[in-house]
């Protein structure tokens, strides 16, 4: 089936430490997104991509970094200098020309 | 940046009653989406709208693209306990990329 994965479910950090949220589509999408939604509000834009090898910053990029090397993953690091990592992290890709963002399952990442 | 401002908050109801949620933004938009999210879920696209004045039925639901061009309106008519979740608005330009503005959602909860 066709379609947005994004693994783990939940993901653990300790402090300092740097962590990968993984996202795969098979829908043959040129754009990808990656938001970052915490209680009580909308989603917020921290980086997007509409073509392979290259991606832009979203609204709250500090803290993130992304990597667009194949058009089917747009893995997203959380890395140390992010101080409120612990949200839902989810990505979504659109087929260029089309308005609508699919969206994946999402990631709770938790800091202990 | 441009701002959405969604309405109400949340929503208590009793099932079998409508719902009327909307969203005003401080700028137009070319396209208007609504989604809806359940518990620890990604968003999933109900109705999108690419016309001021635009009028769009799904089911129970149905939205209109303001004639002003910045606010949209989504009702849902005789609810049922599955329309739980939370209801984002989002706004879209032409000329973003396709970046979407999203509101901070209507939270919906439904007694049977």
């Amino acid at each position: 089936d066709g379609g947005i994965t994004q693994s783990p479910k939940y993901l653990f950090r300790k402090e300092g430490q740097n962590v990968t949220l993984s996202c795969e589509q098979n829908l043959n999408h040129d754009a990808m997104y990656w938001y970052r939604q915490d209680p009580g509000q909308g989603l917020r834009l921290i980086y997007y991509s509409q073509i392979v090898n290259d991606f832009q910053k979203g609204d709250i990029a500090e803290g993130y970094s992304v990597s667009r090397e194949k058009k089917e993953s747009f893995p997203l690091t959380v890395t140390s200098a992010q101080k409120n990592p612990t949200a839902f992290y989810l990505c979504a890709s659109r087929h260029t020309g089309e308005e609508t963002q699919y969206f994946g399952p999402g990631t709770r990442l938790l800091v202990l | 940046g441009q701002q959405l401002n969604q309405s109400p908050q949340s929503m208590f109801i009793q099932e079998g009653e409508d719902v009327s949620m909307n969203c005003t933004s401080s700028s137009i938009f070319n396209t208007w989406l609504w989604y809806k999210q359940d518990p620890g879920e990604g968003p999933v696209l109900l109705i999108a709208l690419y016309k001021a004045g635009e009028l769009t039925s799904n089911g129970r639901l149905t939205a209109q693209f303001g004639i002003t061009r910045k606010d949209s309106f989504l009702n849902i008519s005789a609810s049922i306990p599955s329309d739980v979740g939370i209801y984002f608005c989002a706004g879209q330009l032409i000329t973003n990329a396709g970046k979407s503005t999203f509101g901070d959602g209507t939270t919906l909860t439904v007694k049977p």
